[in-house]
């Protein structure tokens, strides 16, 4: 069965660069969300989008853009790094907006800022 | 400040022990709660969403129950086999919307 994919897997960047992280969901789930995890510490959600609209926001930085495609995949844009952001970053897809909804996580991409 | 506590953080079996793990959520505003389970390297897995209180959920060997009421829910396992050995996520979702809100999982490591 189909999973979601992220690319890259793994990024490396330095201070004050930029990193686009791509999402493509599961076939048909209409529903994209993004969680940080930093080291040690639990996943965060970062951002969700329903049938290419932001549906929620949580603690993402203004510094931190996404958007969702025509074709459902989610693109996360990250300006400015800073040593703070490197983490790994998740994708997952639901079909259905709600937090009842199963959301299925992608491998996540493993972002380093030197 | 919702805030989704598991424990304990670590555990350490033998294989064919028995175990449980638990999640403490906030009782208000409660929508579903949801466990996965990560190996490392790998897609946290989905292994049950529960909305209803009293909700029992069992896949093989892992079972999960549900108190919406007093905010908790347990994950056993039955028999434990090293294969088992991953950290154990619970995510909370409230009535707002779709995050889900992660504890900071309970890693069971299991002996054979």
């Amino acid at each position: 069965a189909a999973g979601v994919i992220q690319s890259p897997r793994h990024l490396i960047k330095e201070k004050r660069e930029t990193a686009t992280l791509k999402c493509y969901p599961i076939p048909r789930h209409d529903t994209v969300y993004w969680y940080q995890q930093g080291p040690g510490q639990d996943p965060q959600f970062l951002i969700s989008f329903y049938e290419k609209m932001q549906s929620d926001k949580g603690s993402i930085p203004d510094r931190f853009s996404a958007q969702q495609f025509s074709d459902y995949h989610s693109e996360l844009n990250m300006s400015s790094l800073e040593l703070g952001d490197s983490a790994l970053y998740f994708c997952a897809s639901s079909l259905g907006r709600g937090s009842s909804y199963e959301q299925y996580f992608g491998p996540g991409t493993r972002l380093t800022v030197t | 400040i919702l805030n989704v506590e598991q424990s304990p953080q670590s555990l350490h079996v033998q294989e064919g022990d028995s175990t449980n793990f638990t999640c403490s959520f906030p009782s208000s505003n409660f929508y579903a709660l949801h466990w996965y389970r990560w190996e490392t390297a790998k897609s946290p897995e989905a292994l049950f969403v529960m909305t209803l209180n009293g909700d029992e959920k069992k896949k093989g060997r892992i079972s999960a129950t549900l108190n919406t009421k007093e905010g908790y829910s347990y994950l056993y396992i039955k028999g434990s086999q090293p294969e088992d050995s991953a950290t154990y996520l619970c995510a909370f979702g409230d009535q707002a919307g779709t995050a889900l809100i992660f504890g900071k999982g309970t890693t069971l490591s299991v002996s054979s």
